[in-house]
């Protein structure tokens, strides 16, 4: 197993358009976790999924994240009407303990 | 609520030189306490944890202690390397019941060694 593995690894699109990224956890990890990371910020807690249900949304979260996690394996990030402010590294871990976790490089997504 | 402050960068170092990042939290209950490492270009990585009062977290020649007195998780190495130049997060992570256990970062600090 090579790890956690998140695609696209760069994104750019224009304000308004709808963009879905990709993350593959480490097999037999049940936690996932998605962050979001600005630049010269650390990262920022978005949502959990334990095996296949969603069981915390950050309030970052606005109405237009949605993420879903269908079979307890990988799980999609799902942005809709993209704004600029959206421009960040989104971040996904997994881990089979509590606490910490194993993340993956990151999808970079520019928002024009 | 629950944070991490760490020191702001950048730091910048000698090689041989030793390094000392300070890293304070607030939270409630007994915290587990992490060193997250980025170099450039790639993702985060776990350098050390320590999940209870007095653990000292060890890797690669980095060791930070967790102190509960002084709410502190310092990260030290005797000597830095050229290689060790990267961006380091203290964060930590409060169970509970039924929490997500999730990671709170602080903002980073950059370490830059110079040979």
């Amino acid at each position: 197993d090579t790890g956690v593995s998140q695609d696209p690894r760069h994104k750019i699109t224009k304000r308004g358009q709808n963009v879905t990224f990709r993350c593959d956890p480490i097999s037999e990890h049940n936690r996932l976790y998605w962050y979001r990371q600005t630049l010269g910020q650390g990262p920022e807690f978005l949502t959990y999924f334990q095996n296949e249900a969603q069981l915390e949304k950050s309030r970052l979260l606005s109405d237009r994240f949605s993420a879903e996690r269908p079979k307890g394996s990988f799980s999609t990030l799902e942005i809709q009407r993209t704004e600029q402010g959206d421009s960040a590294m989104y971040l996904c871990a997994s881990s089979l303990e509590v606490g910490g976790g194993f993340f993956g490089p990151g999808t970079r997504l520019t928002v024009l | 609520g629950n944070s991490v402050t760490q020191m702001e960068g950048p730091v910048t170092l000698s090689e041989e030189a030793f390094l000392t990042i300070n890293c304070t939290y607030t939270a409630t209950g007994y915290p587990s306490l992490f060193w997250y490492v980025q170099y450039p270009g790639e993702g985060l990585q776990l350098l050390l944890k320590a999940t209870k009062a007095d653990d000292k977290g060890s890797n690669k020649g980095f060791e930070a202690t967790y102190r509960k007195e002084t709410t502190s998780f310092h990260l030290e190495k005797g000597s830095v390397q050229v290689s060790d130049s990267a961006v380091y997060f203290c964060a930590l992570s409060a169970p509970r019941r039924g929490a997500t256990n999730k990671l709170i970062f602080g903002t980073g600090t950059l370490l830059a060694v110079q040979p």
